[in-house]
Order: C-alpha cells, then structure tokens, then sequence
C-alpha cells in the first residue's frame, strides 16, 4: 500500500523565515496531495493541495511543489510568522484512501 | 452549517467498558472517515465510509473496534471491552469524495484507566 514519508519531524525557525517541509510518497498512481495544519489541541484542518496534473500552486504565503517522477512534493512558508506554529501533516491519496504522513512540529520563534 | 459534530467531547471509563464515540458528518458529504491521533503512532485512518457503506476497515486495530453508519447523518465507532492503550484522540471527518479537503471534527479525548 502507500507509504508517505516526511520530513524533518521537528523544524524550528526565526520570525520572517522560511519554512519548507518535505514528503515522499511510494504508489505512482496518487493524484491528490493536500496538507492539513494542526495547531495545540485543536483539529486538522487542510491549508492547500495540489492535483497531479498541476506542479506548483501558491496561496499567499503557502506554497506546495510536487514533483511527479520523483514522487516527492514539499511545503513552503515564507516570512513565518507565530501564529504558524503547528503540527503539519502531508498526505496522499491512493486507491481513493487519503493517507497521511507522520507530520513536522514547526515553531516559529519570535 | 454546524461543521462535523462528535460526541462526547470527553471521555474518562474503566478498563473493560463499552465505549461508543457519535459522529455528525456535514450535510451533502458522502464519505465518512474515523481516524486516532496518539503521540507514538499519529494520525491513523481506522475505517472509512462511502454512501454508508465501509470501504476500507484496514485500519479498525483489532475485533473490539467496531464502526457503523445506518444513515448518511451519523455514524458511531465503538470499542468494547475499552483498553488502556485505546487511549487517544479520534477524529471524526467528512468529504464530498476521496479525493477533496475532509472537514474534521473536534475529537473525542479517550481516556482509559
């Protein structure tokens, strides 16, 4: 079945810096990829995906790339800011079954 | 509309009770997902649901996890006889097919002694 990696698993950065997380993933024949952003006792809730027929998209300061033949794709967070602290999980859908990865505890030091 | 809906939000029981956690998915969704959150092992599907019916309990960790949803507005997962190590978050969530944002619920904190 599929097997989503990601890392690093902890990720600390200094305010207004960049955060990238990455994930690989193992059965070709995923086509969606989203990310959910969970914070301190609260919910998983989805920040942005991506289709495989798309290699980049953007929404304000999120970024994801996903690159197919190396079935790999990442996150980015520009100018980080507190408020982004939180556990963020990768995940990827196969055989109609998302699965996640085990996530990266981002703190974002002010 | 309300979001997905899980009861009890809390729950505290003795090694060897029944245990059952609800589930109110969001109204339209089609497919019903129940999943347990620990540190060790973190965000695991237990079983999920399309149109009612379970497609993939690949995940329910042994016979005393029980999962059912007799109508497309609630579902239930039970655990009978409970265990410590049951202990955990569950999560309860809804989409409109596999493959779009699942919509999670507050979770159930499971506490097992």
């Amino acid at each position: 079945g599929e097997n989503v990696e990601q890392h690093p698993s902890t990720l600390s950065v200094q305010e207004g810096d960049s955060a990238v997380i990455k994930c690989t993933y193992s059965d070709s024949a995923s086509n969606y990829f989203p990310w959910y952003k969970q914070e301190l006792g609260k919910r998983p809730q989805l920040i942005i995906d991506i289709r495989s027929n798309v290699g980049e998209k953007k929404d304000q300061r999120i970024a994801v790339t996903l690159n197919k033949t190396a079935k790999h794709f990442s996150l980015h967070i520009t100018e980080t800011q507190p408020e982004d602290s939180a556990v963020y999980f990768c995940a990827a859908l196969s055989y109609d079954k998302v699965i996640f990865g085990p996530g990266t505890s981002l703190s974002v030091i002010p | 509309d309300a979001g997905v809906i899980q009861s009890p939000r809390h729950e505290v029981t003795e090694m060897g009770q029944e245990v059952t956690l609800r589930c109110k998915p969001i109204s339209g969704h089609n497919s019903l997902f129940w999943y347990r959150q620990t540190m060790m092992r973190g965000l695991e599907l237990l079983i999920y649901f399309n149109n009612n019916v379970p497609i993939d309990d690949s995940g329910m960790p042994e016979d005393r996890f029980s999962a059912k949803m007799p109508n497309a507005s609630f579902s239930t997962l039970k655990i009978q006889p409970s265990e410590p190590r049951d202990s955990a978050v569950y999560f309860c969530a809804s989409s409109f097919g596999q493959n779009n944002e699942q919509f999670f619920g507050p979770g159930t904190r499971l506490t097992v002694l």
